[in-house]
């Protein structure tokens, strides 16, 4: 199994909703990532989970909390966003200390 | 701030055609080249990880080559079909980090 999946596929939320993204892959890779994508620009890193673990933060707002249950599993808690955070959301995940990682479709997330 | 350069933004050729676009990107601290194909609604496909200068990679139509001391590299399309209709996405990472920097893309569309 080479995929990463992810949940939904689209989420339109209000700005005082709370919501979460899920992302799951079965390729025993213990690094994963959230990055965010604008229209027209190119992806940018959110975090990095590595053993499970957060290991890099990219400054992001407090408003996303990041959370890796166990090493299939990562999420992305909103809360309170604002419409500027509608945007793609994509996972990928790696294993540890490789460069290659792997992308899941995204979450084509819509804040009103 | 890490800048990865790609041109052109975008390309039209007909069916047939070969084509190739370039990626620059500073070539301090470089650790690894990543080309993606991304499709619409669809993840973003890994196609070549490049490590080592003079590398030359090559995947049925589609070849790549990385200089690192000048800091670019070119992806060639050979006998471009409708079906390679895409953006191109390069991405750097650099030594001793796992966070990958991407161009913006290049949209290759081809014309039957």
């Amino acid at each position: 199994d080479t995929e990463v999946t992810q949940t939904p596929k689209h989420l339109v939320m209000g700005m005082t909703n709370k919501k979460s993204l899920k992302c799951e892959q079965h390729m025993g890779h213990r690094a994963m990532y959230w990055y965010k994508q604008k229209a027209k620009k190119p992806p940018e890193l959110m975090f990095v989970y590595s053993y499970e673990k957060l290991s890099i933060n990219e400054s992001v707002p407090s408003r996303f909390s990041p959370e890796c249950p166990n090493s299939s599993l990562l999420n992305l808690h909103l809360h309170a966003l604002q419409p500027e955070d509608s945007a793609l959301y994509l996972c990928a995940s790696s294993q540890v200390g490789r460069p290659e990682q792997y992308f899941g479709p995204g979450t084509r997330l819509t804040v009103t | 701030i890490l800048n990865v350069e790609q041109s052109p933004q975008s390309l039209h050729v007909q069916e047939g055609d070969s084509t190739n676009f370039t990626c620059s990107f500073p070539s301090s601290n470089f650790y690894a080249l990543h080309w993606y194909r991304w499709e619409t609604a669809k993840s973003p496909e890994a196609l070549f990880v490049m490590t080592l200068n003079g590398d030359e990679k090559k995947k049925g139509r589609i070849s790549a080559t990385l200089n690192t001391k000048e800091g670019y590299s070119y992806l060639y399309i050979k006998g471009s079909q409708p079906e390679d209709s895409a953006t191109y996405l390069c991405a750097l990472t650099q030594g001793g980090s796992e966070k990958l920097v991407f161009g913006k893309g290049t949209k290759l569309t081809v014309n039957p």
